[in-house]
């Protein structure tokens, strides 16, 4: 079975330049996150969707930060415009129905962002 | 304001040994917590997790204590083998919230 599948591995941008990742999650999985993981630290969450339904989004960055899951499988986060501060690995992950209660997510590789 | 703590940034451990780490939390409305193992170029895996009801959950060779009079949780590798050498990060979470640790860097030397 195919895991979470993230796209692209790694992006270098200048500041005030936009970026988009994409996410396909496990399928059957309804749950899907987006966090960011910066240089020594734990990851935070982004966003949390079920289905098409963004439920939780409190810790979006909204002036600049974007997500859409339209169809309730793949995802898109958007950054416009970057700042340098936005350098880091940006992950999603993915639940079964029900199991995202107990935290047992299914991370993809993340995407390694590097703004100069 | 982190809620999560792994206060240990690195272990080292010969292999065989028991490798212990630990973590400890602020929020006492935390449902569940977990343990994920993260290897370089790779996003997190899961390895255990344990209720809030419970104190301790056992699965082969790795086991998650919860002392939650102390907020304080702790994972135990025995035996600790080369392959388990990576870093591990600590989550609590609530309603479908999870929060992470900064993480421990396991070192398992032959």
């Amino acid at each position: 079975e195919a895991g979470v599948v993230q796209s692209p591995r790694y992006k270098i941008i200048e500041k005030k330049q936009p970026v988009a990742f994409w996410c396909n999650p496990i399928s059957g999985h309804n749950t899907l996150y987006w966090y960011r993981q910066n240089l020594g630290q734990g990851p935070e969450l982004l966003i949390r969707y079920e289905n098409e339904e963004a439920v939780d989004d409190s810790q979006l960055p909204k002036d600049r930060f974007s997500a859409e899951r339209l169809k309730g499988v793949d995802s898109t986060l958007k950054i416009q415009p970057a700042e340098l501060g936005d350098s880091a690995v940006y992950l999603c992950a993915s639940s079964l129905p029900g199991t995202g209660d107990t935290g047992e997510l299914f991370f993809g590789e993340g995407s390694r962002l590097t703004v100069l | 304001d982190q809620q999560v703590k792994q206060n240990s940034p690195s272990l080292s451990v010969q292999e065989g040994r028991i490798s212990i780490l630990n973590c400890d939390y602020t929020n006492s409305m935390f449902d569940y917590f977990l343990w994920y193992k993260k290897y370089p170029a790779e996003g997190p895996t899961f390895l255990i997790s344990i209720s809030s009801i419970k104190d301790k959950n056992e699965d082969g060779r790795f086991t998650v204590f919860l002392n939650k009079s102390a907020k304080h949780l702790s994972l135990h590798i025995v035996p600790s083998q080369p392959g388990d050498s990576a870093v591990y990060f600590c989550a609590a979470g609530s309603l479908g919230r999870l929060y992470f640790g900064r993480g421990t860097q396991l070192t398992v030397w032959p």
